[in-house]
């Protein structure tokens, strides 16, 4: 089964904190893909970032970074010094050559308070 | 490049009418085309898979009388919600995808059925 877990429904903060986006997958696939996306209000998807189950290189962009432990099946993501800006939903997804389609996990509300 | 339009970006329509959704990839050719609908505050569900030139794939529980998919082209696929009613409302967001597994997203289409 192709699950997606994003434990955290809603997060506040308060700027310049720094927060951690947990992301919990399960895929029986050996080869998948791991995105995380923004959606602010205007609904409109952001793509953040992607990783296949291969390159469990940790990464960092700006204030972003992502931890990616296969062992745990987790990709988690942290935002350093965050702002007014981060404020969004923010979706982990999975995606697997087997079951070929991308599925959501329920999306954590961060907002981020002045 | 990657680029998705989505027109109407919103759309209000009065309930038994029917309304069209268009989906376009801009600047590459869609093979495979994905229309989700996402309700306030959840996330995004897969309704219907269409390949170019083929009937749509619905996923369990969606009506397929009810949105009816077309994906007569490599760059254009819309969906029409039949009879709309007033819990037909909701975000619809259309992607697309040329070969592998890289989906890009389209703005979305807020649907209001009064």
């Amino acid at each position: 089964a192709q699950k997606v877990t994003q434990a955290q429904t809603e997060i506040s903060v308060v700027e310049k904190e720094d927060v951690t986006l947990d992301c919990v997958y399960e895929t029986r696939d050996t080869t998948y893909y791991l995105f995380w996306y923004k959606q602010p209000p205007s609904g409109e998807l952001v793509f953040l970032i992607r990783r296949n189950s291969f390159d469990e290189q940790n990464e960092i962009s700006g204030r972003y970074s992502w931890n990616f432990q296969k062992s745990t099946s987790s990709f988690n993501f942290t935002i350093t010094a965050s702002q007014v800006v981060d404020s969004a939903v923010y979706f982990c997804a999975l995606f697997s050559g087997g079951y070929n389609k991308l599925i959501f996990g329920a999306g954590t509300r961060l907002a981020v308070h002045p | 490049g990657a680029v998705v339009s989505q027109h109407p970006s919103w759309v209000i329509c009065k309930s038994g009418t029917s309304v069209k959704i268009e989906c376009r990839s801009l600047d590459f050719q869609a093979t495979t085309m994905f229309w989700y609908r996402q309700f306030p505050k959840q996330s995004l569900m897969l309704m219907a898979t269409s390949n170019e030139g083929s009937k749509a794939t619905y996923e369990q529980g969606v009506e397929k009388d009810k949105f009816l998919i077309n994906h007569a082209s490599l760059t254009l696929s819309t969906l029409t919600v039949t009879s709309a009613h007033p819990e037909d409302s909701s975000f619809y967001i259309c992607s697309a995808r040329e070969i592998g597994y890289e989906q890009y997203f389209g703005p979305g289409t807020r649907l209001t059925v009064t």
